[in-house]
């Protein structure tokens, strides 16, 4: 029993490059998200997906992009990588919105340089 | 504006001792989550829950929707039970999106 499964765990960037954080879950859970969560703060929702097709921003969405092409797979982008994306990446889903369990990824710890 | 504020930041106990830990939030949910997370590791959910109490093993969680305020507790604590404690809330208007606090530090010393 997988879960959602995240990749890679460490990741340390050059400023301006770019890369891609893997997300899958094989809960057949057709709400995704992708967080992010930086020291003393609460997590912050980057991108959400309620089903394959379909992707929403949240609330710090800049300089991040995802698609949802698979229910099973929820890919997060980050173009021209800046210090400030500095913070440890975490992928949950649900399988429904209000009265349903969040599975949470290992997170992922990414250093922008 | 929807907020969700934990209490206390940072704890500290003894091996055995009960742990309350506190969360309160704005206006009206629909779900509080509380989840762990131990150090360097990912995050695990503990309970979720909408009213009254859920208990698992040694943890217990309480809401009281009409005071918007949650407790977990953890009888007879053990030192592996230090983590962060982080409560999360889905607003009633939040849509599918969840709400989390700072988190609570836990430390039990043996």
């Amino acid at each position: 029993n997988a879960g959602v499964t995240q990749t890679p765990k460490f990741r340390i960037l050059k400023i301006g490059q770019s890369m891609t954080l893997q997300c899958t879950q094989d809960m057949n859970h057709n709400y995704m998200y992708w967080y992010r969560q930086d020291p003393g703060m609460g997590l912050k929702l980057i991108y959400y997906s309620v089903g394959a097709g379909i992707t929403d921003k949240g609330e710090v969405p800049n300089g991040y992009n995802v698609s949802r092409s698979t229910t099973e797979d929820f890919p997060l982008r980050l173009e021209l990588a800046a210090p400030s994306q500095t913070s440890v990446y975490f992928c949950a889903s649900s399988s429904r919105v209000g009265q349903s369990e969040a599975f949470f990824g290992q997170g992922t710890r990414l250093t922008v340089v | 504006k929807n907020e969700v504020e934990q209490s206390p930041q940072n704890l500290t106990a003894q091996e055995g001792e009960f742990i309350t830990i506190n969360c309160s939030y704005s206006v009206g949910i629909s779900a509080l989550h509380w989840l762990q997370q131990h150090p360097g590791g990912g995050i695990v959910s503990l309970f979720m829950l909408s009213s009254g109490k859920k208990k698992h093993g040694r943890l217990i969680a309480t809401i009281n929707i009409q005071e918007k305020h949650s407790s977990l507790h953890i009888t007879a604590s053990h030192p592996r039970d230090s983590a962060v404690y982080i409560c999360a809330v889905r607003f009633n208007f939040g849509n599918e999106k969840l709400t989390f606090g700072t988190g609570t530090r836990l430390t039990i010393i043996p």
